[in-house]
């Protein structure tokens, strides 16, 4: 595998499942990112992890977790969704930055959730 | 107030026809950078250019180039003699130097149509 992989590319659950969406990156990159992409709307940052540290959660719901194990490895647990949460999530990574700035990010085919 | 401007939200050429993508920036920070991602039907975003602020100059790869005018805040993206494939949704992002997190500010997106 390389680049950046997201399992699974579809889901559907209904508002009182829980699943989990994984991200796996193989590029060596120690800063991994969530994003949430609904139609109409700019891309939204949800979760950053640095270096397994969380270092950016922008006003995101409980209902969304964020899990981060290892550098090359992101999860992202949902539960008690609502439908509004239906989007395509995206995961990135990229080296982690200091004030050095710029390092550019990686994203994966992202994951389809569709929740009724 | 850091934000990107992408005007145009459709754009409809015939192969082989040149296309000029929009993207306009606001950042008071002196360092920054720019990019252009590519997102095809599938999903994933493709990135293809990062820009610094203190590099101006042009950048030509194939068929591609891009425009970096710092006195009008403009990152314009050129498409040579447009292909099918080229048809996808077309992301300016900038990033300042602000913070540690690596935060990508998107446009709403170009979605180009290039018809055969």
């Amino acid at each position: 595998e390389t680049g950046v992989t997201q399992t699974p590319r579809h889901l559907v659950m209904g508002m009182t499942n829980k699943k989990s969406l994984k991200c796996e990156q193989h590029l060596g990159h120690n800063a991994m990112y969530w994003y949430k992409q609904s139609a109409k709307k700019p891309l939204e940052l949800m979760f950053v992890y640095s270096l397994e540290e969380r270092v950016e959660n922008n006003s995101v719901p409980s209902r969304f977790s964020p899990e981060c194990p290892n550098s090359s490895h992101l999860f992202l647990h949902l539960h008690t969704l609502q439908p509004e949460d239906s989007a395509l999530y995206l995961c990135a990574s990229s080296q982690a930055t200091g004030r050095s700035g710029g390092e550019t990010q990686y994203f994966g085919p992202g994951t389809r959730l569709l929740v009724l | 107030a850091q934000k990107v401007t992408q005007a145009q939200t459709e754009i409809s050429v015939v192969e082989k026809e040149d296309v000029t993508l929009d993207c306009v920036y606001e950042t008071r920070d002196t360092t920054y950078y720019l990019f252009w991602y590519k997102q095809p039907p599938s999903g994933e975003l493709v990135f293809l250019i990062r820009r610094n602020s203190f590099d101006e100059q042009n950048e030509i790869s194939g068929r591609y180039s891009w425009n970096f005018q710092k006195s009008t805040s403009s990152f314009n993206f050129t498409i040579t003699a447009s292909q099918v494939v080229d048809s996808a949704v077309y992301f300016c992002a900038l990033r300042t130097d602000g913070g540690a997190t690596n935060k990508l500010i998107f446009g709403t997106g170009t979605l180009l149509a290039v018809q055969p």
